[in-house]
Formats: structure tokens, sequence, C-alpha cells
């Protein structure tokens, strides 16, 4: 069975800090990695997605994350966060044991960004 | 459509009632997702369509939940005799293909409360 852990449901980080959202997965084949991205009152965007070849993989609004099979993990930077950062992300995963026809999703984190 | 349309936005519902939630999914689109986002729970996956294939039902929470698609296209979201813990935003998606490579194109919800 597919499962996806969001360790942290919030997170606040000071304008012009390091974010890190961190993401574990559960998978007994290889998945496929997203993150999504919710402002409020919004539907979810896609962030950035890892399905096969480079593990570091760039998204929009200078997000990037990093497929690290040996630990598991799929977790969210930006090297400098801004004001318009804050929201919910949610990380997700699919796998051929699903048949890769549906995301499973964690619990979200929300980002907090203070001047 | 150029995205995901669900209506209506937001639904206020006595207990005990039914309600219909609509999706209208991207033209073209053969997959269509349903999903429950309640607060703090993240997004809980709940039916798939995909083409003229028997859907995939695996987490409609209860028999008062049930879902239709007409035609490939719009979809139908169905809670029979609504209860206080059926309040929460549900979220339609869509993708092109069963296969999820590219992630899904979300719209923006419907806000379900009863009261």
């Amino acid at each position: 069975a597919q499962s996806v852990t969001q360790l942290g449901s919030h997170v606040s980080v000071s304008e012009g800090a390091l974010v890190l959202l961190r993401c574990n997965y559960s998978s007994s084949v290889p998945p496929y990695l997203f993150w999504y991205v919710q402002y409020p009152n919004q539907g979810l965007q896609l962030l950035l997605k890892y399905t096969t070849g480079a593990t570091l993989v760039k998204g929009i609004n200078g997000f990037e994350a990093e497929f690290k099979k040996s630990e598991t993990s799929f977790h969210l930077t930006k090297p400098s966060a801004h004001m318009s950062d804050a929201a919910e992300y949610f990380c997700a995963v699919s796998s051929r044991a699903g048949g890769y026809n549906k995301l499973i999703f964690g619990a979200g984190t929300r980002l907090a960004v203070h001047p | 459509g150029a995205g995901v349309s669900q209506s209506p936005s937001n639904k206020v519902t006595e207990k005990g009632k039914d309600v219909e939630l609509r999706c209208d999914p991207i033209s073209g689109h053969t997959a269509l997702y349903w999903y429950r986002q309640s607060l703090g729970q993240g997004l809980e996956f709940l039916i798939y369509f995909q083409g003229n294939s028997a859907p995939d039902k695996s987490g409609l929470p209860s028999d008062r939940f049930s879902a239709e698609r007409t035609g490939g296209s719009v979809s139908t979201l169905t809670i029979q005799r609504t209860q206080q813990e059926d309040s929460a935003v549900y979220l339609c998606a869509s993708s092109l293909v069963p296969v999820v490579t590219g992630g899904y194109t979300f719209g923006s919800g419907t806000r379900l409360t009863v009261v």
C-alpha cells in the first residue's frame, strides 16, 4: 500500500529564510512523487513532480525537491522564502502498485512566512 | 473548458438532506477524480472514473455517497442523508490520461457545510 507522511502540520519561517517541508513516502515499487500548493480559497496547483530520471527536480516559484530512494523522502525546499509563499503544501505519491492511476496525498503542511 | 469547474462553490444544507455536487472537467480529459478535504485531514480519495471503465469506488466512505459520470464528461457526486461529519471541501480533478505522470488539474472545490 502507498502512503505519504508530511512531518509538521505547520511550519513558520522568516522572509528570506530557507524553506524545508518534509515528505516521506511508503511504496513497495518505484513511485511517482508530486508536490502541490494550495492558496487560500483556491484549488491545488502542481508545484513539481518526479517520475524518472534526475532525482533533483525544479518547479515553479523557485521550489525544488530531491527524490532520495534510500531515505524514502521527497523534501521540498526553497532557498529564500517570500511572503507570497504562505500557503498549504501537499505531497502526493502514485505507483505501479496502484496502477499509477491515482494520487495518495499527505495531510499537508501549512507554511507561514513572517517579516 | 479552460479549467475544471465545480458548482456550487459553497453549499449549506440541513442534516438529513441530500446534496449534489457537480464537476465539469477539462475537455478531452478522460480521467476524473473526487477527493474530500477535511480540516487537518489532507485529501482523501473518494472515487475515480476512467473513460467507460467501471469506476474505482474504493474511497467512498459509506453507501450514502455515490457518483456518476455522464457521457464521459460531467460528474455528479451525491451525498444522501447528510451528516455533520460530511462537512468538508469536495475537490474534483481531471487528467488527460489515466496514468498520472503529469499530475492532476484541480477545480476550486465545493465547500459543504451540514448544519
